[in-house]
Formats: structure tokens, sequence, C-alpha cells
């Protein structure tokens, strides 16, 4: 198994729609978890941390669930600038290791 | 926010010679920096781990011999893909953590795409 898996998608939605992506995690130590954004033959970008309360970014949220080791981000009225690759990101060894999941694939159309 | 710079960002090289790869962080000091690998539609694979004023650790699989991983200082990194072949083409990216254990942000450098020829 995986140590962090994601559906790769990819996902194709029309512009306005809403869409979610799930990600779960192996390692029950893992301390710090993020969703990265990665464009086509770009560097990874940090989009928004998660945290166990959850938290909000404009048209992005994200929410951790420790008990069933699972992240997810919700993006709302997507805009064609969304399409890109959305990385599920948990790390571990006192924050130092980062790994990261396959990515989910947007594609959002008009 | 803190800036890591990578270069160089392509290159290709012939079969058999070696490519050195920097990263730099600009506006703050990395005692560790990260080396990853992407193939085309894969996540990115961490190859090792750079410790400044020591050696770097190596993840499972990955070559110390001929990936070269030299860390000099608080603000340099070099990764040296030696007696490069055609299966070592990839994306290679560096990164640094800035932040405390709370707050920590990986920041990437823009990335090396090499071409083995």
């Amino acid at each position: 198994r995986k140590e962090v898996e994601q559906d790769p998608g990819p996902f194709n939605v029309p512009e306005g729609a809403t869409v979610a992506f799930n990600c779960t995690y192996s390692n029950s130590a893992s301390q710090s978890f993020f969703w990265y954004r990665q464009d086509c033959r770009k560097e990874p970008k940090l989009l928004m941390s998660v945290y166990s309360s959850g938290n909000e970014d404009g048209r992005f949220t994200a929410q951790l669930n420790r008990a069933s080791q699972y992240i997810s981000l919700l993006i709302r009225d997507s805009k064609l600038s969304d399409s890109a690759t959305y990385l599920c990101v948990v790390t571990t060894g006192g924050g130092n290791k980062l790994t990261f999941g396959t990515g989910t694939q947007l594609k959002v159309e008009l | 926010g803190a800036v890591v710079s990578q270069h160089p960002s392509r290159v290709i090289c012939k079969s058999g010679t070696s490519v050195k790869i920097e990263c730099r962080s600009l506006d703050f000091q990395a005692t560790t920096m990260f080396w990853y690998r992407q193939f085309p539609k894969q996540s990115l694979m961490l190859m090792a781990t750079s410790n400044e004023g020591s050696k770097a650790t190596y993840e499972q699989g990955v070559e110390k011999d001929k990936f070269l991983i030299n860390h000099a200082s608080l603000t340099l990194s070099t990764l040296t893909v030696t007696s490069a072949h055609p299966e070592d083409s990839s994306f290679y990216i560096c990164s640094a953590l800035s932040g405390d254990l709370m707050n920590t942000e990986a920041f990437f450098g823009q990335g090396t795409r090499l071409t083995v020829v």
C-alpha cells in the first residue's frame, strides 16, 4: 500500500462546478498535511495547509480526519485556471520528510 | 515567501557524461534540502535528503555513487548525475523547508528537465 494515495483522475468538470478530491495516508504518525498544486512541467506550489478543524481559503476548503487518516480538498465555483494536478502531501520524521501522493489531475472546461 | 532557485532549468547531455544541478535558498538558510525526481505522469519521488556539512541520506533504491550530492553551505546544495544514461532522463526538483514545526512550508526550485541522448 502506498504511503499517500490519491485518485489520479483526470476529473473533467465544467466551469462553475464544485469538485472534491480525496487522499488517504497510511502512517498514523504523520504530523502535517498539505495540498500542493502543480502545473504542467512546473514545480509544486503550496495551495493550503490542512488542519483537523478544517480550513477555508476563498473557494478552497480542506479537511483532515485523523481517525480515518483521510484528507479532502473541495473546490467551489471552478475556474479554468484551476486546471492543474493537486498533490496531497504528508510530513513525517519530525516534519522533515515530505511524502507526496501521485496527484489528482483536474481539467476545468468551458 | 522564501525562494529556492534551481539551475539549469533544462539540460540535454550525451550518454556517459555528468550533469550538475544547483539548488540555492535565496533568502533563508537551509540546513536540509531535498532532491526529488518526477517521471512523466508520476508523483515526485524523494531521492535523497541533503544535509549541510554532512553526508546525504539516500532513499532506498537510489545509487549514491551515481547521484552525488554536496551541501557545502547553508544556501547551496548540488546534485550531480554521473555517467548519465537515457533512463536518467527526468524532471529533477529540489526543495527546502522554511518555518518551524508548526508552520512549515516546502519551497521548491523551478526544476531541471534532464534529457540524456
